[in-house]
């Protein structure tokens, strides 16, 4: 079965530092690969996702992820970090194959010092 | 257009009641889902609706959970009896296709606490 792995609960950053969370995931299969996002009060909303061909993607934001097979990993980079990207962010992997569920990591907690 | 709206946003319960939680999706989206997240552990599937039918309901915990989708629009779950461990906040999301390079649109979440 898939599995994702987010190594980190809790980072914190300064404002218009940069910022790479962190992202694994253990399947056979080329995945389908999204990063979301949940502010205070609020959804979750996707901010970008990789299927296929070019491996570095953009995303809402100014949020972009680059997905890399040989190390099994999708991690998420903002080059300066606003004081309201302060959320909680979710990698996930979509098996595809007739199944529709998405398998998500346990989040990473981002805080954002003034 | 309206986002996929979750009803109540907030409930707490005794151990043993009953709660019902509603979603309502994406007007025109034919598939919605159910996600879980149980303090300090991942968002995990709950179930797969296509349209009224249960595509997928290989992620409900156990019979005390009851999912239903009359006609097709919105969708509710229940919880009887509920028990300590169902706290958590549940998530709904709607999409228009299930193909897997579909966006699901999630709401904003049900917290349930069960004292």
């Amino acid at each position: 079965a898939q599995s994702v792995t987010q190594p980190d609960i809790h980072i914190t950053v300064s404002e218009g530092a940069s910022l790479e969370l962190r992202c694994n995931y253990s399947y056979g299969a080329t995945p389908y690969l999204f990063w979301y996002v949940q502010s205070p009060g609020q959804g979750l909303q996707l901010l970008l996702k990789y299927f296929s061909g070019d491996t570095l993607v953009q995303g809402i934001k100014g949020f972009e992820a680059e997905f890399k097979r040989s190390q099994s990993s999708f991690n998420l980079r903002k080059p300066s970090v606003h004081w309201s990207d302060a959320a909680e962010y979710f990698c996930a992997v979509h098996s595809g194959a007739g199944s529709y569920q998405l398998t998500f990591g346990k989040g990473t907690k981002l805080s954002v010092i003034p | 257009e309206a986002g996929v709206t979750q009803f109540p946003s907030h409930s707490v319960i005794e151990k043993g009641q009953t709660v019902t939680l509603r979603c309502d999706p994406i007007s025109g989206h034919d598939n919605l889902y159910w996600y879980r997240r149980v303090m300090g552990k991942e968002i995990k599937f709950l179930l797969h609706f296509v349209k009224e039918s249960k595509q997928d309901e290989s992620g409900m915990p156990n019979n005390r959970f009851l999912a239903e989708r009359t006609g097709g629009t919105y969708s509710t779950l229940k919880v009887q009896p509920a028990e300590l461990e169902d706290s958590g906040v549940y998530f709904c999301a709607s999409s228009h296709f299930s193909t897997e390079n579909t966006e699901a649109f999630f709401g904003q979440g049900t917290r349930l606490t069960v004292v």
